[in-house]
């Protein structure tokens, strides 16, 4: 089956603990995306990358980091200088021309403890 | 980021009542697309509008992209307690920066 997944479902940090979130897809896409949700709130968008070894900042990129080292992963890093982690995180990939359609993966929600 | 303002933020209706999302920017948009998140998942793409004054339905779902690029809505007829979820638009512009608007979350009662 294509699509895209998100590992873990559920993470608990300790506060000051750098925390990676896994992102794979096998749709092929070029484009992926990490935004975050906070409760009863709206998507904002931390990083994107168009092409391999490239992404761009989003609106929220602070305390965060990414790289893209393969067409198919798009881990996000956490890290510690992030002060308000908890937080719902969805990755979503898209590919090149046409209607764009974005897929989402399963989300990880993410909790500092 | 571009701006994509939605409103409203919350509706609640009677199944079997009508509902409209809106969505609203200040720029010309170069194209609007439709999501709907039940509650507890992920966001699902149902449209994407890319004409001045497209108008598109799936089933009881009515689709519209304004004339002038900067607003669209969307709207269900007759409610059903399955169409329960949050709504969001989305700018996917010409920089592959996909962003969504607030959403608008719609419970409906039986």
């Amino acid at each position: 089956d294509g699509g895209i997944t998100q590992s873990p479902k559920y993470l608990f940090r300790k506060e000051g603990q750098n925390v990676t979130l896994s992102c794979e897809q096998n749709l092929n896409h070029d484009a992926m995306y990490w935004y975050r949700q906070d409760p009863g709130q709206g998507l904002r968008l931390i990083y994107y990358s168009q092409i391999v070894n490239d992404f761009q900042k989003g609106d929220i990129a602070e305390g965060y980091s990414v790289s893209r080292e393969k067409k198919e992963s798009f881990p996000l890093t956490v890290t510690s200088a992030q002060k308000n982690p908890t937080a719902f995180y969805l990755c979503a990939s898209s590919p090149q021309g046409g209607a764009r359609e974005a897929f989402f993966g399963q989300g990880t929600r993410l909790t500092v403890v | 980021g571009q701006q994509v303002m939605q409103i409203p933020q919350y509706q609640h209706v009677q199944e079997g009542e009508d509902f409209t999302t809106y969505c609203n920017s200040s720029t010309t948009l170069s194209n609007i697309q439709w999501y709907k998140q039940r509650p507890g998942g992920h966001p699902v793409f149902l449209i994407q509008l890319v004409k001045s004054g497209e108008v598109k339905k799936q089933k009881r779902l009515t689709f519209q992209f304004g004339e002038a690029k900067k607003n669209s809505s969307l709207h269900i007829t007759a409610t059903q307690t399955t169409d329960v979820g949050t709504y969001f638009c989305a700018e996917d512009n010409a920089g592959n920066m996909l962003t969504f608007g607030g959403g608008t979350r719609l419970m409906v009662k039986p």
